[in-house]
């Protein structure tokens, strides 16, 4: 079992509509999750983390936290085609600041005009 | 607005070299990280440094990895002896209080 699963994709939604990307982990001591977005050949960009369950609202981004479903999901509102690129799940183990970051293999988004 | 920094972008090499992959994190950043990607694949860890030293490190990081922080602004990755399978993109991060750090751009190797 993969610590870190995502839905490689492709998602393709229309502009203006919403875009679910889903993440499940592996290890129920996970206390930390995170977002990431990474253009081709670019690097990972921190959309927003989420510690406790329920939903963290940043503009058009929601993230989703389940912990008894070990699940993580981020909503894009109003999607737009810059927003076409690959979104990372990534958890951390422990409640520990500076720990390592475990990533998806990440879900490849793209929004058609 | 604040950036991590890397040089080279792309660095070719032949096997069996060594090369030092260089990072200078943002000023008041704390913790600071090596990852690689190789393409098409995940972001995975390499190492962690908190405090002047290593604080994690992945079993991808043997003996043949090091790093280092040689004068409070840089931080280096060095490759002893690279393999084919070195070939990715490598990238440095830092934080301030551990969450949701930063990366830099990144430098491509390329082991031939």
């Amino acid at each position: 079992q993969k610590e870190v699963e995502q839905n490689s994709g492709p998602l393709s939604v229309p502009e203006g509509a919403i875009a679910s990307l889903n993440c499940t982990y592996s290890d129920r001591g996970s206390q930390s999750f995170f977002w990431y977005r990474q253009y081709s050949g670019k690097s990972p960009e921190l959309i927003m983390f989420i510690y406790s369950n329920g939903d963290k609202e940043d503009g058009r981004f929601t993230a989703q936290l389940n912990k008894a479903s070990q699940y993580v999901s981020l909503l894009i509102r109003d999607s737009q085609p810059s927003d076409s690129a690959t979104y990372l799940c990534a958890v951390r183990r422990r409640n520990n600041q500076g720990g390592k970051l475990i990533f998806g293999q990440g879900t490849e988004l793209s929004v058609k005009p | 607005e604040p950036e991590v920094t890397q040089t080279p972008s792309h660095q070719v090499t032949q096997m069996g070299q060594e090369v030092i992959l260089r990072c200078v994190p943002i000023s008041n950043h704390l913790y600071f990280y090596w990852y690689r990607q190789i393409l098409g694949q995940k972001v995975e860890f390499l190492v962690s440094f908190y405090n002047n030293e290593i604080s994690e490190k992945s079993e991808i990081f043997d003996d043949q990895f090091s790093v280092e922080r040689p004068d409070g602004s840089n931080f280096t990755l060095k490759i002893r002896s690279t393999k084919l399978e070195d070939s990715a993109m490598y990238f440095c991060a830092s934080s301030q209080t551990g969450d949701g750090y930063t990366f830099g751009s990144g430098t491509r190797l390329t082991v031939v």
